[in-house]
């Protein structure tokens, strides 16, 4: 079974960058066709999907936060790494890193997000 | 972005009672979506996997249906480990896009 935990600074001031690690462990972050995601939740609660890095190398995100945001892989450390610049209050939140598995059926493959964090809350203050 | 809108966002329901949760996505999906559950202090766990599929080793009391735009999750007799918040999610296009959270209360 694989595990992830987060990791990263709980406090971060305006205008500065968030800097987040995920640590893979039970498994290869390069092995299958797997992608590995950063999701958010606020204190009023709802999920936020940041964006994704796939084992192929590609990257989507959230066009809501693309301009802020980059995901990168560490495959020698089996981490992926999540950095979000000029932060805001608005950035204060709990911070996920899950996996995209892939489930087959009817014919097609599925990516639910199927192995999920502890979390680790972000605070932006001054 | 794929619009995801649950409903009721709350309800207050006894153990042993049947529980239907609406999700409506913005645009036809097939059945890319899937259910989640997160109880206080913890992360969202997967239920439900392309509209109907249990995940391994979730309890059978929990059946999801619906394709296209329409979607449910049902607990068909509640127990007291299911007061949680549940989330539906579409994994069709990116951005993925989740509804806002139903909980599910004690009455």
């Amino acid at each position: 079974q694989v595990q992830l935990q987060e990791s990263g600074p709980g406090l971060a001031k305006p205008s500065q960058t968030l800097s987040l690690t995920c640590t893979v462990s039970g498994g290869s972050i390069n092995s299958d066709d797997y992608c590995w995601t950063w999701i958010r939740q606020p204190a009023k609660g709802g999920l936020e999907w940041i964006g994704r890095i796939c084992t192929s190398g590609s990257t989507i995100y959230n066009p809501s936060l693309e301009s802020r945001v980059t995901i990168s892989v560490d495959t020698s450390k089996n981490q992926f790494s999540l950095k979000v610049n000029s932060v805001t209050a608005a950035d204060t939140a709990l911070y996920y890193c899950a996996r995209e598995g892939n489930f087959y059926g009817s014919g097609s493959y599925y990516n639910p997000l199927d192995n999920w964090g502890q979390g680790t809350l972000v605070t932006v203050s001054s | 972005d794929i619009q995801m809108t649950q409903s009721p966002s709350s309800l207050s329901a006894s153990v042993g009672d049947r529980v239907t949760i609406t999700c409506r996505a913005s645009q036809i999906i097939s059945t890319y979506f899937n259910w989640y559950q997160q109880k206080p202090g913890k992360a969202p766990n997967l239920l439900i996997y392309a509209a109907f599929n249990l995940r391994s080793g979730v309890p059978s009391r929990f059946s999801g249906g619906g394709s296209g735009t329409e979607f449910t999750l049902t607990i068909s007799s509640l127990q007291p480990e299911d007061f949680a918040t549940y989330y539906c999610q579409q994994s069709y296009d990116t951005p993925r896009t989740f509804g806002q959270g139903t909980k599910v209360e004690i009455k």
